[in-house]
Formats: C-alpha cells, sequence, structure tokens
C-alpha cells in the first residue's frame, strides 16, 4: 500500500524544538521529491520545505533559518527538525510526495500536530 | 509570492446539482494548477493536476479547466460524498507554491 505515516508532533514551549518524521511505504522513496505542507486550524494549507532527490533543500521564508528537512533514503524515511518554534508554527504538519514532473502532491501523510504553546 | 483567491467561500447545492468554483491567481501560472479535496480530519486529496487531467481514480464528474490566472473546478452532478473543502494550489515556481483559501461545498 503507498502511504506516508507522520509522528513526532507534540506540546512544546516556545523556543523549544521538535523533530518530525514521515515514514514512506509503497513507492520508490529516493526517486521522490518531498515536501512538508502545513495548516493551522481553520486556515490555508501552507507549503513549508521541501527536498529533492539529490538532496537539494528548500524553506519557505517563515521557516528558513529555523527549520531543516532530510531524507534517509535508506530507511524510506522524511525528517523536519524545528527550532525556535513559535505560537505561529502551531498547525498541522502534513509530510507529503510530489507527483512526477508536476507540482501537484499526490500522497499524503496523516499529518501530526504541533502546538507551541506556554 | 503568488497569491491564490479561490471564490465563493462556500457554495450551497443540492445533491445531483452542477457545482462551479473559481480560483484566480495573481499572475499567471499557465496550467500549472492542482485541485484538492479535504474532509474533516483527512488530508487532502488530489483531484486535479495540470489544470485539467484528473487525478488516478478521481471519477469523471470532476473536471478542471483554466490557464494563466482564471481557473475552474467543476463537478457535473454533486454526490453525497462530494461535500467537502477544496482547494486549489498553484506550482509554478518550484517549489514556492501556495493554496488558494478553500471553497467549502455544502449540502442546500
Amino acid at each position: 500500500e503507498v502511504q506516508l505515516v507522520g509522528s513526532g508532533g507534540g506540546l512544546v514551549q516556545p523556543g523549544g524544538s521538535l523533530r518530525l518524521s514521515c515514514a514512506a511505504s509503497g513507492f520508490t522513496f529516493s526517486n521522490s521529491d518531498m515536501h512538508w505542507v502545513r495548516q493551522a486550524t481553520g486556515k490555508r494549507l501552507e507549503w513549508v520545505s521541501a527536498i529533492g532527490t539529490a538532496g537539494d533543500t528548500y524553506y519557505s521564508g517563515s521557516v528558513k533559518g529555523r527549520f531543516t528537512i532530510s531524507r534517509e533514503n535508506s530507511k524510506n524515511s522524511l525528517f523536519l527538525q524545528m527550532n525556535s518554534l513559535r505560537a505561529g508554527d502551531t498547525a498541522l504538519y502534513y509530510c507529503a510526495r510530489v507527483f512526477g514532473g508536476t507540482g501537484a502532491f499526490d500522497i499524503w501523510g496523516q499529518g501530526t500536530m504541533v502546538t507551541v504553546s506556554s | 509570492e503568488i497569491v491564490m483567491t479561490q471564490s465563493p467561500a462556500t457554495l450551497s447545492v443540492s445533491p445531483g446539482e452542477r457545482a462551479t468554483l473559481s480560483c484566480r491567481a495573481s499572475q499567471s501560472v499557465g496550467s500549472n494548477l492542482a485541485w484538492y479535496q479535504q474532509k474533516p480530519g483527512q488530508a487532502p486529496r488530489l483531484l486535479i493536476y495540470g489544470a485539467s487531467t484528473r487525478a488516478t481514480g478521481i471519477p469523471a464528474r470532476f473536471s478542471g479547466s483554466g490557464s494563466g490566472t482564471e481557473f475552474t473546478l467543476t463537478i457535473s452532478s454533486l454526490q453525497s460524498e462530494d461535500f467537502a473543502l477544496y482547494y486549489c494550489q498553484h506550482y509554478n515556481n518550484w517549489p514556492l507554491w501556495t493554496f488558494g483559501q478553500g471553497t467549502k461545498v455544502e449540502i442546500k
């Protein structure tokens, strides 16, 4: 079965850190560009970060310098290290795969919730 | 940043009727546009990519059209399972992609 399973979310204080993980199965992970997309309650989806098959990384302006995306192809796993967390980072974080040569996300994880609060 | 604006915010439609959702980009995105369906508590589901190509397994009642800055998602005959939130997303400048704010399709 093709799927992504996210984990690692939780409650963290402002300024704290959290590491999200995403386990992939059912497709060739190493050949896939992978992304993190987040959604605050009642808000639109927001692209956060991406990592290409060659390990090239990209970040939205709101997280650049604080978040680090990485992948471990031997374990079919995607990660997001989140440092200096702020209240505005509170959201459901989805890992997602980009479909072929498009920019459309065809596989999504179930989401892992990050809450930044004192 | 390209801003995606969807209208209307809420669309009230009776089962069996046609629903037309709009998405406008603040600058041209060519045909680099996708549509998603999201139900409460679920991840988004890809419906359309390339503005008009249905994703695998998507029923033919879903169709997309448009290019440049104006796009439309049409659901030809609404089924009970189609009442949900719908988002558009551009992917014109990798990977600084943005989503619309969503259109909720509700039962009239």
